[in-house]
């Protein structure tokens, strides 16, 4: 099974920040790799797919970059509404693996 | 709009069974790849099961073989997931969500809560 490590575990930022999480595979993932966004007692919502493309609706200071089994999700201008929890996703085979989760509360 | 409902949750002593159902409206159900994906109270998600289209592959994460069995009616819109043998591990929300051909899980329902407890 493909492992997915993120990385922080949580942060803590303020509105306008810049945010960087990472996901890394445990093998090679070319670009299946996809980002969650969860706020509490809610269902995930999809942000990125395939790496790098915005689902629609997702405001652009979501961003998606990496190939391989390397990842990165920034989100820069950091909002009230994007203190959540974020998970990245594999859909290079099967197990489907989601990442352990990233906690981005206010400082 | 699309829409998922999932309903069948409850309360279940270890051992017991139950079956989700999720629901859906608002696009061509028969032509996706459905997926049921849980999570246990305070934690992350976990992928629990896949079918396609028209249930010719169907795959499940490890700790369910065996025990959960995922199905469904194209003709009702309707995706379904037989849980047996369940252990107080199972208690979780379970989604399920929908899946395009890219991989992307593009839409999820509200989720339904299976407690299992003596």
């Amino acid at each position: 099974d493909i492992q997915l490590t993120q990385s922080p575990s949580s942060l803590s930022a303020s509105v306008g920040d810049r945010v960087t999480i990472t996901c890394r595979a445990s093998q090679n993932i070319d670009t299946y790799l996809n980002w969650f966004q969860q706020r509490p007692g809610t269902a995930p919502k999809l942000l990125v797919y395939v790496a790098s493309s915005l689902q629609i609706g997702v405001p652009s200071r979501f961003n998606g970059s990496g190939s391989g089994t390397d990842f990165t999700l920034t989100i820069t201008n950091l909002q009230p509404e994007d203190f959540a929890t974020y998970y990245c996703q594999q859909s290079y085979n099967v197990p489907r693996t989601f990442g352990q989760g990233t906690k981005v509360d206010i400082k | 709009e699309v829409q998922l409902v999932e309903s069948g949750g409850g309360l279940v002593k270890p051992g017991g069974s139950l079956r989700l159902s999720c629901t859906a409206s608002g696009f061509n159900f028969n032509t996706y790849t459905m997926n049921w994906v849980r999570q246990a109270p305070g934690q992350g998600l976990e992928w629990v099961s896949s079918i396609t289209s028209s249930s010719s592959y169907i795959y499940y994460g490890d700790s369910m073989k065996g025990r959960f069995t995922i199905s469904r009616d194209n003709a009702a819109n309707s995706l379904f997931l037989q849980m047996s043998s369940l252990s107080v591990e199972d208690t979780a929300v379970y989604y399920c969500a929908r899946e395009d051909l890219t991989g992307r899980l593009d839409f999820w329902g509200q989720g339904t809560l299976v407690t299992v407890s003596s």
